[in-house]
């Protein structure tokens, strides 16, 4: 079993669309959570950080739940530009190593 | 500010060859990271630099890969000789802290393919 699960995807959504993204992790050492976004063919950036409470930053909402392993990313009112792929990445404590999902896939279409 | 900068952008070898891949991390960075992802795979760790040091090397599949970082700027990685599934993206990452929820920031990867 991968450290990191994804939603397979792709997503094909269409503009305005809501969609969110699953990832669980099995390593319950894992303590810093993060979402990035991967361009076709450009390296990953990170989109944001998961905090325990869970965190917002205009249409994208994150979403941690430790109990569960389990971290969500919610994207709302979709545009074209967001259509990318999606890692989610996990890393333990005071580790540099980041462990990565497969990635899901979203395509927006107008 | 400069981000990380990788070189080459592409590498196309023949199997049995070597190839050398160099990472500049953003200045000022004392953390640098190795990153491949082969076809098919997710992106996955090779190993952590703090400075000069290598920090973590767990993630490094064999012996012929070599990974230096001389006086803690810049880094190499040296595939000796290389093997058809060592192709791949290989990314490189820095940070200026160690820590769980420390940003790294990634290049924009050299993507080698193994003949």
């Amino acid at each position: 079993r991968k450290e990191v699960e994804q939603d397979p995807g792709p997503f094909n959504v269409p503009e305005g669309a809501t969609v969110a993204f699953n990832c669980t992790y099995s390593n319950s050492a894992s303590q810093s959570f993060f979402w990035y976004r991967q361009d076709c063919r450009k390296e990953p950036k990170l989109l944001m950080s998961v905090y325990s409470s869970g965190n917002e930053d205009g249409r994208f909402t994150a979403q941690l739940n430790r109990a569960s392993q389990y971290i969500s990313l919610l994207i709302r009112d979709s545009k074209l530009s967001d259509s990318a792929t999606y890692l989610c990445v996990v890393r333990r404590t005071n580790a540099g190593k980041s462990t990565f999902g497969d990635g899901t896939t979203l395509t927006v279409k107008p | 500010e400069a981000g990380v900068t990788q070189f080459p952008s592409h590498s196309v070898i023949e199997k049995g060859q070597t190839v050398t891949l160099r990472c500049d991390p953003i200045s000022g960075h004392d953390n640098l990271y190795w990153y491949r992802r082969v076809m098919g795979k997710e992106i996955k760790f090779l190993l952590h630099f703090v400075k000069e040091s290598k920090q973590d090397e767990s993630g490094m599949p064999n012996n012929r890969f070599l990974a230096e970082r001389t006086g803690g700027t810049y880094s190499t990685l040296k595939v000796q000789p290389a093997e058809l599934e060592d192709s791949g993206v290989y990314f490189c990452a820095s940070s200026q802290e160690l820590g769980a929820g420390e940003t790294q920031y990634f290049g924009p990867g050299t993507r080698l393919l193994v003949l």
